[in-house]
């Protein structure tokens, strides 16, 4: 499969589970970012990993966990979640190009997205 | 940080009329200025972006224009059609990240 793919892609699940999103880039990609997609904050940065290493966390709580084992492959740990989370997740990449690892100076390609809901 | 103001935040228009939608930033350092388009229930995908060292790129319908001395960016959609209807995010970047406005829901009315 090409592209962006991310699993599963419906979620719901209780205030007290412990789930994992994921997500898997096949365009050789360095760069893979997290984001939060709700009514009141459109697109919300959550990490940015370059290298599989995060080099941007904007402040979200601790209950969301991410890892990186590599460029290829992101996930979203998730624990004691609150209702307040439930949101569409979506998983982002990018390539160097010409200003180095930054991705942020090149065309993200998103993945499809979870639908999470807290109960 | 980078803030992203876009206006509208919704917009109608009549199939075959033209749309403008504008976005301002605060970081005078943001150099890469793209437009992403999101159709209900599917993922952004970029339909056009532009660097600090143009001021304007078309690609058919679209087009973009920069203002780096204002900081502010434009989406030009011209004729448009229905399939044109969806919600259209700008963004600048920063140091490590895309900053996106909070986006416009286009409405092309048939």
């Amino acid at each position: 499969e090409t592209g962006v793919t991310q699993t599963p892609r419906h979620l719901v699940m209780g205030m007290t589970n412990k789930k994992s999103l994921k997500c898997e880039q096949h365009l050789g990609h360095n760069a893979m970012y997290w984001y939060k997609q709700s009514a009141k904050k459109p697109l919300e940065l959550m990490f940015v990993y370059s290298l599989e290493e995060r080099v941007e966390n904007n402040s979200v709580p601790s209950r969301f966990s991410p890892e990186c084992p590599n460029s290829s492959h992101l996930f979203l740990h998730l624990h004691t979640l609150q209702p307040e989370d439930s949101a569409l997740y979506l998983c982002a990449s990018s390539g160097s190009g010409t200003s180095g690892w930054k991705g942020a100076y090149n065309e993200q390609f998103f993945g499809p997205g979870t639908r999470l809901t807290v109960l | 940080g980078e803030n992203v103001e876009q206006h509208p935040s919704t917009l109608s228009v009549q199939e075959g009329d033209s749309a403008v939608i504008k976005c301002t930033y605060s970081d005078s350092a943001s150099n890469y200025f793209p437009w992403y388009k999101q159709e209900l229930g599917k993922r952004p995908q970029l339909i056009i972006d532009i660097r600090s060292n143009v001021g304007e790129k078309k690609d058919q319908r679209i087009a973009v224009t920069l203002n780096k001395t204002a900081k502010h960016f434009s989406l030009h959609i011209t004729e448009t059609q229905p399939e044109d209807s969806a919600v259209y995010f700008c963004a600048a970047s920063g140091s490590y990240q895309l900053t996106f406005g909070k986006g416009t829901k286009l409405s092309v009315i048939p």
